[in-house]
């Protein structure tokens, strides 16, 4: 079967670094995305690896292993208003996301 | 990045009426889009994938004569929750695809509740 994991809750402090990691177990594979959803909200992008390789975006950057099925959000310079779920999917052979879970981040000042 | 709107953001309904939730791409052509639903604290279900022109493909699960799903243009695609119920209460979100890519955006969600 397919399967995204990822922890289900971090804490971290304000102006600290924090990595979440994620692992999975696709049916093929078409690229990573790492979301980011508060509260209530819709998620929006963050990133989107396809290639092995750090890609830097800002505060935000994010890590692909395919060999191992895995990858990790960096998050620098953390700020309360980080606080959010971060939620890790994979695209499948299909071009199907496969959802993890979501990581909740607490930030504390 | 790609706009996809989705109406209304909150809806109040009576059980065993009809909501209907649209969802548009205001400056692309969302050949594929995706119904969503999430309850608290839990992560996105896939309901179901609509291709432009054809009918959606229901997940497992998911009652295809609940939850109507037309997709008949490149730019808009609807749920219709048909005779809600209180377990129907929900979050639910629409992502737009356009063609080849592979990044899907996704619309700001509906709160429905059925009382």
């Amino acid at each position: 079967g397919q399967n995204i994991d990822q922890p289900t809750e971090m804490t971290a402090t304000e102006g600290a670094i924090v990595q979440i990691n994620c692992t999975y177990q696709t049916s093929g594979f078409n690229g990573l995305f790492w979301y980011q959803q508060h509260a209530g909200e819709a998620p929006t992008f963050l990133s989107y690896n396809v290639l092995d390789g750090l890609e830097e975006k800002g505060r935000f950057s994010s890590f692909l292993s395919r060999s191992k099925g895995y990858s990790y959000l960096l998050l620098k310079e953390l700020q309360m208003k980080d606080s959010a779920s971060y939620l890790c999917a994979v695209m499948d052979s299909n071009y199907q996301l496969i959802w993890g879970a979501g990581t909740k981040l607490i930030i504390k000042p | 990045g790609a706009v996809v709107s989705q109406h209304p953001s909150r809806v109040i309904c009576k059980s065993g009426t009809s909501v209907k939730i649209e969802c548009r791409s205001l400056d692309f052509q969302a050949t594929t889009m995706f119904w969503y639903r999430q309850f608290p604290k839990q992560s996105l279900m896939l309901m179901a994938t609509s291709n432009e022109g054809s009918k959606a493909t229901y997940e497992q699960g998911v009652e295809k004569d609940k939850f109507l799903i037309n997709h008949a243009s490149l730019t808009l695609s609807t749920l219709t929750v048909t005779s809600a119920h209180p377990e129907d209460s929900s979050f639910y979100i629409c992502s737009a695809r356009e063609g080849g890519d592979t990044e899907a955006f996704f619309g700001q969600g509906t709160r429905l509740t059925v009382v």
